[in-house]
């Protein structure tokens, strides 16, 4: 069993549409749990940072973490086609602390 | 703030070659760590470096090698090049006892 998984899509939604993405994980452990965008050969850019179980909102996004289920998502509210990318889902034991990814879910915003 | 910047963007080399591929971190930053992105794949921990040290360590081979300056800057080098070494490597800086780490837009190594 990987460590953290998600599912590589591709995920087509039209545009204005509610996106949601999620991973699981196997280590109970982690504490840090993070999203990242990635655009076509560019570095990751980090969306969202969480600390622990619960919610984080910024913007048209939402993080949550459900820490008993070892589950965590992403919702894009009013989806916009800048908003297709690949979307990677992290999440690591400390502060600092080496980061291990998800294989990323591909997303296309339909206009 | 001009953010991670990496160099070269783009890397050709042949089989057996060694690359040397280069980082600055974002102002303020002290550690830096390298990750490896194979096509289609979230990035992988390759390591860390902190204070000029490698604190941490991914599964990789000790053909990965890297270094880092006094300045904070870094160098990741690879030695004896397979076809499997081609990816995009990334390096993401981030400060001590912050939370977030920061990444560049990585180099792209193809290995012939």
């Amino acid at each position: 069993q990987k460590e953290v998984e998600q599912d590589p899509g591709p995920l087509s939604v039209p545009e204005g549409a509610i996106v949601s993405l999620n991973c699981t994980y196997s280590n109970s452990a982690f504490q840090y749990f993070m999203w990242y965008r990635q655009y076509s050969r560019k570095g990751p850019e980090l969306l969202m940072y969480t600390y622990s179980s619960g919610n984080k909102e910024d913007g048209r996004f939402t993080a949550q973490v459900d820490k008993s289920s070892k589950y965590i998502s992403l919702f894009i509210r009013d989806s916009q086609p800048s908003d297709s990318a690949t979307y990677l889902c992290a999440m690591s034991l400390a502060r600092d602390d080496k980061i291990i990814f998800g294989k990323g879910t591909r997303l296309h915003i339909l206009p | 703030d001009a953010g991670v910047t990496q160099s070269p963007t783009h890397l050709i080399k042949t089989r057996g070659q060694q690359v040397t591929l280069r980082c600055s971190p974002k102002s303020g930053h002290d550690t830096v760590s390298w990750y490896q992105q194979a096509l289609g794949q979230g990035p992988q921990f390759i390591f860390q470096y902190y204070e000029e040290e490698e604190r941490q360590r991914g599964n990789f081979p000790d053909r990965f090698s890297g270094h880092q300056f006094p300045n904070y800057s870094s160098e990741l080098n690879v030695n004896a090049l397979l076809l499997g070494d081609s990816a995009l490597y990334l390096c993401a800086s981030s400060s001590t006892g912050g939370n977030e780490q920061f990444f560049g837009p990585g180099t792209r190594l193809t290995v012939l």
